[in-house]
C-alpha cells in the first residue's frame, strides 16, 4: 500500500506570501491528485498530475516521478486561499483506489 | 460543479439501527465512490463502484454494504450503526477511474449515538 505523507502539517502565512506544501509517497504511481478542503468542509479537485508541472491561476503543481514527491504552490497567497490542501496517489501503480493524506492546514493572515 | 448530491446531508441515530446514505450524480460517471473522513485520518475509502452492480470493497469496509442498481445512485448501508461509524461521508465520483480525476459531493455529517 502506498504511504502518502504531506508536510507541513499546518502553515500560517501573511498575505501575498509564496506557499510551498509537499507530498511524499512510497509507491510508483501513474499520477497524483491534489485536492482541496474548504472551511465549510467541500472538497474540490485541484489537479492530477503524471508529470512535470500543471498550473492553474495562482496554483502551480510539479511532480517529481523518480523521487516520488510532488509540491503544490500558491503565489500572492490570498485570506481566501485558507483551507486543507490533500495530496492523494494510488495504492499502487495502475489501482483505481486512492490512499489520501492527512492534509495541510492552511491559513493567510490579512 | 459536477452534479452530485448526498443525503441526508445530516443524521443523528442510534447504536444498533441502520442506516443508507445516498449519493446521487447527473453526469453519468462509471465510477462511484464511499469514503470517510476523521480527524487525524485522511479520507479512507469504504466501498467503490466501476459500474453498475459491480462493487469492490476499500480499505475499511467492514460494517459497511453498498449497491448501485443505476447508474446515477450509489447506497452505503450500516447495516447496525455503531458509535465508531460517527464520521462524515463523502461519495466521490469519476469518468475515467485510475486515470481521471474524482469529483466529490458535499458530505454527510452522521452521529451515532
Amino acid at each position: 500500500k502506498n504511504e502518502v505523507e504531506q508536510s507541513p502539517q499546518n502553515l500560517t502565512a501573511q498575505e501575498g506570501e509564496f506557499i510551498t506544501i509537499n507530498c511524499s509517497y512510497s509507491v510508483g504511481i501513474s499520477a497524483l491528485h491534489w485536492l482541496q478542503q474548504h472551511p465549510g468542509g467541500g472538497i474540490v479537485s485541484l489537479f492530477m498530475l503524471s508529470s512535470g508541472k500543471k498550473k492553474h491561476g495562482r496554483l502551480i503543481a510539479t511532480i517529481n516521478i523518480q523521487e516520488k514527491h510532488s509540491s503544490l504552490h500558491i503565489t500572492a497567497s490570498h485570506p481566501r486561499d485558507s483551507a486543507v490542501y490533500i495530496c492523494a496517489a494510488p495504492r499502487d501503480f495502475g489501482n483505481e483506489k486512492l490512499t489520501f493524506g492527512t492534509g495541510t492546514r492552511l491559513t493567510i493572515i490579512p | 460543479d459536477a452534479g452530485i448530491t448526498q443525503s441526508p446531508r445530516h443524521k443523528v441515530t442510534e447504536t444498533g439501527t441502520p442506516v443508507t446514505l445516498r449519493c446521487h450524480q447527473t453526469e453519468n460517471h462509471r465510477y462511484m465512490y464511499w469514503y470517510r473522513q476523521d480527524p487525524g485520518h485522511g479520507l479512507r475509502l469504504i466501498h467503490y463502484s466501476y459500474g453498475v452492480k459491480d462493487t469492490d470493497k476499500g480499505e475499511v469496509s467492514d460494517g459497511y454494504s453498498v449497491s448501485r442498481s443505476k447508474t446515477e445512485d450509489f447506497l452505503l448501508t450500516l447495516e447496525s450503526a455503531t458509535s465508531s461509524q460517527t464520521s462524515v461521508y463523502f461519495c466521490a465520483i469519476s469518468d475515467r477511474g485510475r486515470n481521471g480525476e474524482q469529483y466529490f459531493g458535499p458530505g454527510t455529517r452522521l452521529t451515532v449515538t
